[in-house]
């Protein structure tokens, strides 16, 4: 089955404990991107990669490291988790760019205390 | 810098009506796409509807179906026959080739009512 693979689906930390979020797609998606998701804000870009080797910010980076060394693994760090880090995250991947739209990971539900 | 606007935070409408979300959008670039994203409380996303710009026809998939006004920069969804199932929150999403990204909105959530 053709999907993209985020885990965990849930959980809760301390601030400061540094943390990962991992992303997996099956599908030899080119493009792949982190989003959050915030009440009244909707969902907003953190980074993104085009391919292998090539990754970029998007509009709200700070806080968060990415890597991208193999085409299917896309993970989230955040190195010094911080309360306002209490999120949604999405990952997503693309054929090609995202003109042909994403297709999401089951979200992660990150609570910093 | 590209912005969508969903006007309406929250909408409910009795199951086997007929109910419209609207979406605003902004970008200075003409080759440009257009999406509707459903969120159900499974927190899933799902692709609704993809519209491309330079095509006049508006894009429709079974229930659903768009209004797409490229002078006006307006995207609403209908979803006819509403069903229980389309009980979600919905998202109106932009992409432009100037930014590599989908530019979201800030999402309507749509209760239909038994």
């Amino acid at each position: 089955e053709a999907q993209v693979t985020q885990n965990p689906r849930y959980l809760i930390t301390v601030t400061g404990k540094k943390l990962t979020v991992t992303c997996s797609q099956n599908m030899n998606h080119e493009y792949m991107s982190w989003y959050r998701q915030d009440p009244g804000l909707g969902l907003r870009q953190i980074y993104y990669s085009m391919n292998v080797e090539v990754t970029d910010k998007g509009d709200v980076p700070e806080g968060y490291k990415v890597s991208r060394k193999e085409k299917r693994n896309f993970p989230l760090i955040l190195e010094s988790p911080s309360p306002n880090q209490t999120s949604l995250y999405f990952c997503a991947s693309s054929f090609g760019r995202a003109n042909y739209g994403y297709t999401f990971g089951s979200g992660t539900r990150l609570t910093v205390v | 810098a590209q912005t969508v606007t969903q006007s309406q935070p929250e909408m409910s409408v009795q199951e086997a009506e007929t109910v419209t979300l609207s979406c605003t959008y902004d970008t200075s670039e003409n080759n440009y796409y257009l999406f509707w994203y459903k969120q159900p409380p499974s927190r899933q996303m799902i692709l609704v509807i993809r519209q491309e710009a330079y095509k006049q026809q508006n894009a429709t998939e079974n229930r659903f179906s768009v209004n797409f006004q490229k002078a006006a920069k307006s995207f609403s969804l209908k979803i006819s026959d509403s069903q229980l199932g389309d009980t979600a929150m919905y998202f109106c999403a932009l992409f432009d080739f100037g930014n590599e990204k989908l530019t979201f909105g800030t999402g309507t959530r749509l209760t239909i009512i038994p």
